[in-house]
């Protein structure tokens, strides 16, 4: 029963590299999401989306990009890496008309350099 | 606007110790309020939920019981294990569907034998 896989789980980039994150469900799940966790912060909504081929900005969508490849599927990209984009990334999927009940991955955590 | 305020940690206690986390919270609609668990190195994990005033939601033994009056969610656990410690997430949505969750900063709970 994999749920949410992510990959990498670790990755370490030079300001200015680019990198895309991979995450895929194989819930069935319509709803996608990306979060970013910092100490003391909580988690933060990058981008969401509500169903294969929508994609929509949340609280910290600068400095990212998504594609919703497909149901399973949900991207995220890095196209110029900062030292600020340095967090723990985690994707997320939900069953359709559950309000609340993410499914996460384990996490990617990501250093910029 | 939306948001969850809950109790700054570390927390650290002992095992059969009785454990409280506050949480409070500031939502425009009427929201369902959850707790999530993470355990170190894995993702969030839904540990309980209530979608309305009054409601207990429960699992593990840990309970919280939605408070409109108090706009309160607290924690609550009558005998900690070392199995327990990790970091716990209270979370509000007021959306259905493509929703986003509203968390607060996290509690980390280390519980020593």
């Amino acid at each position: 029963n994999a749920g949410v896989t992510q990959t990498p789980k670790f990755q370490v980039l030079k300001t200015g590299q680019s990198m895309t994150l991979q995450c895929a469900q194989d819930m069935n799940h319509n709803s996608m999401y990306w979060y970013r966790q910092d100490p003391g912060m909580g988690l933060r909504l990058i981008y969401y989306s509500a169903s294969e081929g929508t994609t929509d900005k949340g609280e910290v969508p600068n400095g990212y990009n998504v594609s919703r490849l497909n149901k399973r599927e949900f991207s995220l990209r890095l196209e110029s890496a900062a030292p600020s984009q340095t967090s723990v990334y985690f994707c997320a999927s939900i069953r359709q008309g559950i309000t609340g009940e993410l499914f996460f991955g384990e996490g990617s955590r990501l250093t910029v350099l | 606007g939306n948001s969850v305020t809950q109790m700054e940690g570390p927390v650290t206690l002992s095992e059969e110790a009785f454990l409280t986390i506050n949480c409070t919270y500031t939502a425009t609609g009427y929201p369902s309020l959850f707790w999530y668990v993470q355990y170190p190195g894995e993702g969030l994990q839904l540990l309980l939920k209530a979608t309305k005033a009054d409601d207990k939601g429960s699992n593990k033994g840990f309970e919280a019981t939605y408070r409109k009056e108090t706009t309160s969610f607290h924690l609550e656990k009558g005998s900690v294990q070392v199995s327990d410690s990790a970091v716990y997430f209270c979370a509000l949505s007021v959306q259905t569907g493509a929703n986003n969750l509203f968390f607060g900063t996290g509690t980390r709970l280390t519980v020593i034998p």
